[in-house]
């Protein structure tokens, strides 16, 4: 699978869209971008995920570069209960499903 | 539906100690993991389950053993508790390989002293 490149963490005023951004420069051609959050001690929580074109669920927006190379995760309107650590995943599909976790951004919406 | 169920929230252990952490689903997943995650760190996965009877190791397994009876059951076993098996256990369940949506239990915290 492919390495993700995530920033530490970053801070979003509540009410404003929130841009995660993700660099995955080695990407093959069949392998999906996951996106999970991870509320506090909780356990992680699927969020989005795509191939090629972009996607949008009651969660959020995914956008995929032409390349592949780079995403952004966007949360249209940050809440404070979107305070958690985001993480962006590649995934081969003929794996059994595996998922490979690095360390995310922690993403602070505040006041 | 309850989802993904963990037993116990917390637990801890002596060195040396076993303990059986419960995983338990209800959503007629096929696929079941688990995993860790030390402080400050991503989870990395322990074991994995394709099915009921079937099992292959994933990042980290040493330690650990894991068995498959049924569909909704996937225990996870320690036998000889070690400091460095202090962490935080998460099992999840998906429904088949070509998904990689997969639910998460709540979590055991686990401390061996």
């Amino acid at each position: 699978d492919a390495k993700t490149t995530q920033p530490p963490s970053m801070d979003c005023a509540e009410g404003r869209a929130a841009n995660l951004p993700c660099n995955h420069s080695t990407i093959s051609g069949n392998e999906y971008v996951y996106w999970y959050r991870q509320i506090h001690s909780q356990g992680p929580q699927y969020i989005i995920h795509g191939l090629k074109n972009n996607e949008t669920n009651e969660m959020a927006s995914l956008i995929i570069t032409e390349d592949r190379k780079s995403s952004t995760l966007i949360l249209p309107h940050a809440t404070l209960r979107d305070t958690a650590v985001y993480y962006c995943i590649v995934r081969y599909t003929g794996t059994a499903s595996k998922l490979t976790f690095g360390t995310g951004t922690r993403l602070q919406v505040t006041l | 539906n309850a989802g993904v169920t963990q037993t116990p929230k917390f637990r801890i252990l002596k060195i040396g100690q076993s303990m059986t952490l419960q995983c338990t689903q209800d959503m007629n997943h096929n696929y079941m993991y688990w995993y860790r995650q030390d402080p400050g760190m991503g989870l990395k996965l322990i074991y994995y389950s394709v099915g009921a009877g079937i099992t292959d190791k994933g990042e980290v397994p040493n330690g650990y053993n894991v068995s498959r009876s049924t569909t909704e059951d996937f225990p996870l076993r320690l036998e000889l508790a070690a400091p460095s098996q202090t962490s935080v256990y998460f099992c999840a369940s998906s429904y088949g390989q070509g998904t990689g949506e997969q639910f998460f239990g709540p979590g055991t915290r686990l401390t061996v002293l």
